[in-house]
């Protein structure tokens, strides 16, 4: 079975640009998760969807993120415009509902100059 | 508010020795408790969960945990390091405030296993 999707695995780019994550959760999955991952702050969960709705996004760090699922195999992470403190590793994940586990993807390293 | 605290961000072990990673918990319900693994370059995998069914849980690798609601402990233990086991771990547990829905995690323990 495929997992979790996300593209692209790298992304290296200047400040100021728009980035653009994307993920594709596993089947039949109804709930995804957008978290960061640095060295500092640890894992931090950005936004969750139920059935392509966003639940919470409590966890976004500013406006300049913004997150989208338009249907229920597709999400997006957006930064506009980037900042080098936005450098981080990106994980999506997607589960089948509450107290179950999550299946993560392997993650898009962001690096912006 | 639920928290986990994994004690000791960096655990050494020599291969062929006990591994003993410790989580706690802060939970006023019953809780639901996992593991997760992380590879260099890779994104978290599932090792185990505990669900209420039984308090030692198996999990993948040989890796296994107990769950003790008196210690508010659930901490991971491998009878015999492998190198490959070197990565980081990471305990969570389902937060109660977004009605069990998304997880909270500790901080990591990165395990480093010698010859």
């Amino acid at each position: 079975d495929a997992g979790v999707i996300q593209s692209p695995r790298h992304e290296v780019t200047e400040m100021g640009q728009e980035v653009t994550l994307r993920c594709k959760p596993i089947s039949g999955h109804d709930y995804l998760f957008w978290y960061r991952q640095t060295m500092m702050r640890g894992l931090e969960l950005l936004i969750y969807f139920n059935n392509n709705v966003p639940i919470d996004d409590s966890g976004m760090p500013e406006d300049r993120f913004s997150a989208k699922m338009p249907n229920a195999s597709f999400s997006t992470l957006k930064i506009q415009p980037s900042e080098p403190r936005d450098s981080a590793v990106y994980f999506c994940a997607s589960n089948s509902g509450p107290n179950q586990p999550q299946h993560f993807g392997d993650g898009t390293r962001l690096s912006i100059l | 508010a639920q928290s986990v605290t994994q004690l000791g961000s960096h655990v050494s072990v020599s291969e062929g020795a006990l591994v003993l990673l410790r989580c706690n918990y802060s939970s006023s319900v019953p809780p639901y408790l996992f593991w997760y693994v992380q590879y260099p370059n890779q994104g978290l995998q599932l090792l185990l969960k505990y669900t209420s069914a039984a308090t030692l849980v198996k999990g993948i690798n040989g890796f296994e945990a107990e769950f003790k609601k008196s210690e508010t402990s659930f901490h991971l233990t491998k009878p015999s390091a492998h190198m490959s086991d070197a990565a980081e771990y990471f305990c969570a547990v389902s937060d109660l405030r977004s009605g069990y829905s998304t997880l909270t995690f500790g901080k990591g323990t990165m395990l480093l296993v010698s010859p």
